[in-house]
């Protein structure tokens, strides 16, 4: 059974950091291309960073660009979201989502606020 | 990036009734368009993939078409468990870009 798990989120204040993680299994992690998607509190989904499955190609959604870093560990079966310059409006349920989004994890709440 | 709009914005329907969502790409996307449904506090879960298949476990009553630009999301009779937020995304090019949302709501 595929199964994806978000840790890491949190209060943080504006200009903090967070790190989030999501740990895969039940399916071969370093074949797919792996994504951070979240959802600002009663708004739409929003494309935050790709990775693919060899980590040579990155994508950032130009909001995040700059303050964001996705990393992945293949051997570990772990994805990574490193958010530095936190500001309010990245306020949102983070997911990590396997390739287009035919899974998905249950999410970690950041919450941006002083 | 590729636009996507979603209409309606929110639909209301009683039970047993068919209910029609569309979708329209800001260019062509071929077949790549998903349709996916998020009840609240719970993640997005993929009901239709590739603008008409059907997820492995997805019932039946839910279903898609269209291609290119255009594209129709249908529930054939709407049940009560079927109350959820339901959002299109297209999976052509990064960033794959979803609709805004359509919230389904019984009568």
């Amino acid at each position: 059974e595929v199964q994806l798990v978000e840790s890491g989120g949190g209060l943080v204040k504006p200009g903090g950091s967070l790190r989030l993680s999501c740990a895969a299994s039940g399916f071969t992690f370093s074949n797919y291309m792996m994504n951070w998607v979240r959802q600002a509190p009663g708004k739409e989904l929003e494309w935050v960073s790709s990775i693919n499955s060899i980590s040579n190609y990155i994508y950032y959604a130009d909001s995040v660009k700059g303050r964001f870093t996705i990393s992945r560990d293949n051997a570990k079966n772990s994805l990574y979201l490193q958010m530095n310059t936190l500001r309010a409006e990245d306020t949102a349920v983070y997911y990590c989502a396997r390739a287009f989004g035919d899974y998905w994890g249950q999410g970690t709440l950041v919450t941006v606020s002083s | 990036d590729v636009q996507m709009t979603q209409s309606p914005s929110s639909l209301s329907a009683s039970v047993g009734d068919r209910v029609t969502i569309t979708c329209q790409a800001s260019q062509d996307i071929s077949n790549y368009l998903n349709w996916y449904q998020q009840k609240p506090g719970k993640a997005p879960k993929l009901l239709i993939y590739d603008a008409s298949n059907l997820e492995t476990g997805v019932s039946s009553r839910f279903s898609g078409s269209g291609s290119g630009t255009d594209f129709t999301f249908t529930i054939s009779s709407l049940q009560p468990e079927d109350i959820a937020i339901y959002y299109c995304q297209q999976d052509d090019n990064l960033p794959y870009t979803f609709g805004q949302g359509t919230k389904l709501e019984i009568k």
